[in-house]
């Protein structure tokens, strides 16, 4: 299996600051690789696919890089409702594994 | 919209069988274009696929489950089915319904379609 190290696990930030999370699998996945919000008791909402795609509705301070093993997840200007867990996943071959999560907190 | 609801029991005895169904609305579960996955999340951690089944029942399981994991669709109910056997504590999570693309269908490989997700309970 391919596996998935998110850093950091968390993360305290305030409304406005733009902040980082990274990705890194154990072997190069070819930029399938996805972002994901997961707020307390409620589904993961697909934030960007094929590392840096924009899913539609997503508002454009989330942006997403990277190749081979590592990938990055930037928010800009941070926003009150983005204060949640991020989750990545690769999507280059079965079994799809997921990062640990970084919790993302208000500080 | 295309919607997603699980459903099942929310409690299953140790030993048993775990069974969800996952409804799908506004929307055709017979599409060429997307699979239909289940992932799930034990009470605190982090989210593990755990299968998903294209509309004409060809299926990909994760090997850790895969002895115990059954899926099935039936798309004149435009639903599918997870079955998982001999269930233990450690089957204990919030279970996830979830469309998902593929690059040789010509949709993205991400789950951008969610339920909101089942309790599921093992305990005696």
């Amino acid at each position: 299996d391919i596996q998935m190290a998110q850093s950091p696990s968390s993360l305290s930030a305030s409304v406005g600051d733009r902040v980082t999370i990274t990705c890194r699998a154990s072997q190069s996945i070819s930029q399938f690789l996805n972002w994901y919000q997961q707020k307390p008791g409620r589904a993961p909402q697909l934030l960007i696919y094929t590392a840096s795609s924009l899913q539609g509705g997503v508002p454009s301070r989330f942006s997403g890089s990277g190749s081979g093993t590592d990938y990055t997840l930037t928010i800009n200007s941070l926003q009150p409702e983005d204060f949640a867990t991020y989750y990545c996943q690769q999507s280059y071959i079965t079994p799809y594994t997921f990062g640990q999560g970084t919790r993302l907190e208000i500080k | 919209q295309l919607q997603l609801q699980e459903s099942g029991p929310g409690l299953v005895k140790p030993s048993e069988t775990l069974s969800l169904t996952c409804s799908v609305s506004d929307g055709s579960i017979s599409s060429s274009y997307h699979l239909w996955g289940w992932i799930r999340q034990p009470p605190g951690k982090g989210l593990a696929w755990i299968g998903s089944i294209y509309y004409d029942g060809n299926t990909h399981y994760n090997p850790s489950l895969k002895s115990r994991l059954t899926m099935s669709i039936d798309t004149s109910k435009n639903q599918f089915s997870l079955k998982l056997t001999s269930v233990t504590a450690a089957d204990t999570a919030v279970y996830y319904c979830a469309r998902h693309g593929r690059w040789d269908l010509g949709t993205f490989d991400a789950f951008d379609i969610w339920g909101q997700g089942t309790v599921v309970t093992v305990s005696s």
